[in-house]
C-alpha cells in the first residue's frame, strides 16, 4: 500500500489567488515528482526532486514552483492562479531505478 | 522525440476476452519497464513491471511480455473485466539513468464492454 498523500483532493479558486498543493510521503523516498494531467491526456512532468534541497524543472513548462526542505514533503505553489492552470496535479515518489513509483490520489484544481 | 510510444489511444474489448495493450520504446538503454492503470480523478496505480533480463512476467490476470530486439512490450489482461476499463500507461527507466525520471507513454484507454 502506497503511503503518499495529497491535499486538498479538490480545489476551486478564483483567478489571481495564491495556492499551495501539499504532497507528503512516509516511505522515506528520496525522489519525488509532480505531474500535470488534463482529462484523458498524457502525464506531463512539471517538477522533480532528487532529495532535500534539490529541485528540477520537468518536461512541461510550468508557472508553479516547488520546494524540498524535508524528505517527506514536496509542496507545489502557484503564486497567481489562472484558468489555464485548471488540471489534475499528481504527486509521486520513488526509491530507486528498479523500484516502482508510487502516486498520490491527485488534486483536481479548477480556477475560475 | 518520444522515447516511449503507445500508438493506440484507445481499445475496446468484450468482457471475458483478452486485452492486449502495446508499447514501443526507442532508447536501447531502457532496462526496466512498468505498467500503470489510471481511473479518472485518481492517481495511477502500479500494475506490473519487468526487467530486461526477463521476457515475461505474470501476476494473476496480468502478463507483461518484453521483446528486446523489437523494443516492444505488451500487457495482456485475461479475462478482461468491466473494472479493467481505465487508461493504461507504459513507463521505462534505464539502470544508468541516475536520477532521470521515468519516461511515460501517452496512455491507452481500455474499455471493457459487458
Amino acid at each position: 500500500e502506497a503511503d503518499i498523500y495529497q491535499t486538498p483532493r479538490y480545489l476551486v479558486i478564483g483567478t489571481g489567488k495564491k495556492i499551495t498543493l501539499e504532497c507528503s510521503q512516509t516511505m522515506g523516498h528520496d525522489k519525488m515528482y509532480w505531474y500535470q494531467q488534463d482529462p484523458g491526456m498524457e502525464l506531463h512532468l512539471i517538477h522533480y526532486s532528487y532529495g532535500v534541497n534539490s529541485t528540477e524543472k520537468g518536461d512541461l513548462s510550468s508557472e508553479s514552483t516547488v520546494s524540498r526542505i524535508r524528505t517527506e514533503h514536496f509542496p507545489l505553489t502557484l503564486e497567481s492562479a489562472r484558468p489555464s492552470h485548471t488540471s489534475q496535479y499528481l504527486c509521486a515518489s520513488r526509491s530507486g531505478t528498479y523500484n516502482e513509483q508510487f502516486f498520490g490520489p491527485g488534486t483536481r484544481l479548477t480556477v475560475l | 522525440d518520444q522515447q516511449v510510444k503507445q500508438n493506440s489511444p484507445s481499445l475496446s474489448v468484450q468482457e471475458g476476452r483478452i486485452s492486449i495493450l502495446n508499447c514501443d520504446y526507442t532508447n536501447s538503454m531502457f532496462d526496466y519497464f512498468l505498467w500503470y492503470k489510471k481511473y479518472p480523478a485518481e492517481g495511477p496505480t502500479f500494475l506490473i513491471s519487468i526487467s530486461s533480463i526477463k521476457d515475461k512476467n505474470e501476476d494473476g490476470r496480468f502478463t507483461v511480455f518484453l521483446n528486446k530486439s523489437a523494443k516492444h512490450l505488451s500487457l495482456h489482461i485475461v479475462p478482461s473485466q468491466p473494472g479493467d476499463s481505465a487508461v493504461y500507461f507504459c513507463a521505462a527507466s534505464a539502470k544508468n539513468s541516475g536520477n532521470t525520471p521515468l519516461v511515460f507513454g501517452k496512455g491507452t484507454r481500455l474499455s471493457v464492454i459487458a
